[in-house]
């Protein structure tokens, strides 16, 4: 079936720093990826959805200075939490979609930042 | 604005019995739902979905009730079976408004007593 290979699985980084996940469709050409944040116990809140060669649309609240996606290939998109607080510290997912395959969920990453 | 909601954030039955996790939604845009199982620091799993021209889907063990003039949904699993354990997420998506992106609940955290 359809698999979402998402790296790192987790990482610790320091305050300041800037974190890049990634995202990629072993298998098949994603339409469009959706990136997801989930606290502990929460819901997977949608962050941003980005479509190949054009710019993210973010969620309201979302800083797109903050989180940089790029979309520049229809396998691979990335996620980059700049100058990473703290608060920022979360799991991160994203999902593909294509209109025959449905949504494939990448496996998430543990953001922790001290 | 919750507009999915999943009221009970746990559910504890015995192996072999019914479990019914339910949902409702209040933007009656939605017309597709999915609902997913999610263990702790992994992607979500897709286990079944509903369009809304449809009341009932079934497959093998998960049924997935559909109620539109209560904007409610449901999703039983028999019998349940320890492996079951995971938290359940239910999701919505508008298609004909939002496209793909998919909205999520608060999740219910399923255990099976053996």
């Amino acid at each position: 079936g359809a698999v979402v290979s998402q790296h790192p699985s987790w990482v610790i980084c320091k305050s300041g720093t800037s974190v890049k996940i990634e995202c990629r469709s072993l298998d098949f050409q994603a339409t469009t990826m959706f990136w997801y944040r989930q606290f502990p116990k929460q819901s997977l809140m949608l962050m941003a959805t980005s479509n190949e060669g054009s710019k993210a649309t973010y969620e309201q609240g979302v800083e797109k200075d903050k989180f940089l996606i790029n979309h520049a290939s229809l396998t691979l998109s990335t996620l980059t939490v700049t100058s990473a607080h703290p608060e920022d510290s979360s799991f991160y997912i994203c999902s593909a979609w294509t209109a025959v395959i449905g949504y494939t969920f990448g496996s998430g990453t543990r953001l922790t930042v001290v | 604005d919750q507009q999915v909601k999943q009221n009970s954030p746990s559910l504890s039955v015995q192996e072999g019995r019914i479990s019914i996790l339910n949902c409702d939604y209040t933007n009656s845009m939605f017309d597709y739902f999915l609902w997913y199982k999610k263990y702790p620091a992994e992607g979500p799993t897709f286990l079944i979905s509903i369009s809304s021209i449809k009341d009932k889907n079934e497959d093998g063990r998960f049924t997935v009730f559909l109620n539109k003039s209560a904007k409610h949904l449901s999703l039983h699993i028999v019998p349940s079976q320890p492996g079951d354990s995971a938290v359940y997420f239910c999701a919505a998506s508008a298609r004909e408004t939002s496209g793909s992106r998919l909205t999520f609940g608060e999740g219910t955290q399923l255990t099976v007593n053996p």
